[in-house]
């Protein structure tokens, strides 16, 4: 079955460390995104990608680099985390045609202390 | 600047209905969705517009008036169920094809 998977479900780490979320998607989907979600401002865009190799800046991109490997994968890159990136982060895909094939993944509880 | 804007709460009756709003000012349209989203969980993919009109699914129905840069959802014989949060979502032309999300919407849903 096509999916989005995230792992880790759920991540700890202190001020200053280094993190990374992964993203696989297995619906031939051209286009990843990673999102971030917070009480008050709703999902929003860090990076996306729409091939491997290709990287596009977001809406809100500070503090964060983003890797497309391959089709599939889709990292996200915290190298020096702050308590303000504590959230729940999402990847999608889509297959960038109408959009309504997006698909999100589970999700990422991230906590910096 | 872009944005799409909702309202943050709707309350309504088991057996009824509810609206939810969403107004949006986009540099171009490509495309309306709405989603629906528990605590802590994925959103889920409800409902997609790009022509003006009523979109009739059901269980939930879709409104979207371009003009106007307006949508609803419309929830018709409420659940208990149904208390979520309900996202709006446009995609420009601009910004590749990334979607520009609404806050949500928390219906609550008592009996």
């Amino acid at each position: 079955e096509a999916a989005v998977t995230q792992s880790p479900r759920n991540k700890v780490t202190v001020t200053g460390g280094n993190v990374t979320l992964s993203c696989r998607q297995t619906n031939s989907h051209n286009y990843m995104y990673w999102y971030r979600q917070d009480t008050g401002h709703g999902l929003r865009l860090i990076h996306y990608s729409y091939g491997a190799g290709n990287l596009q800046i977001g809406d809100v991109p500070d503090g964060y680099k983003a890797t497309r490997t391959t089709q599939e994968d889709f990292f996200l890159l915290l190298e020096l985390a702050s308590p303000s990136q504590t959230s729940l982060y999402f990847c999608a895909s889509s297959g960038g045609g109408s959009n309504s094939d997006y698909t999100f993944g589970s999700g990422t509880r991230l906590l910096v202390i | 600047g872009q944005g799409v804007e909702q309202p943050d709460n709707l309350m309504s009756v088991e057996g009824t209905f509810a609206r939810v709003n969403c107004t949006y000012s986009t540099s171009g349209f490509n495309g309306l969705s709405w989603y629906q989203q528990r605590e802590g969980h994925a959103p889920v993919f409800l409902s997609y517009v790009v022509l003006d009109g009523l979109k009739d699914s059901g269980h939930f129905s879709t409104f979207l008036s371009r003009s106007n840069g307006y949508s609803y959802l419309l929830l018709t014989e409420l659940q208990i169920k149904d208390s979520a949060s309900y996202l709006c979502a446009v995609s420009p032309y601009q910004g590749g094809r990334a979607l520009i999300f609404g806050t949500g919407t928390t219906v609550s849903v008592s009996p």
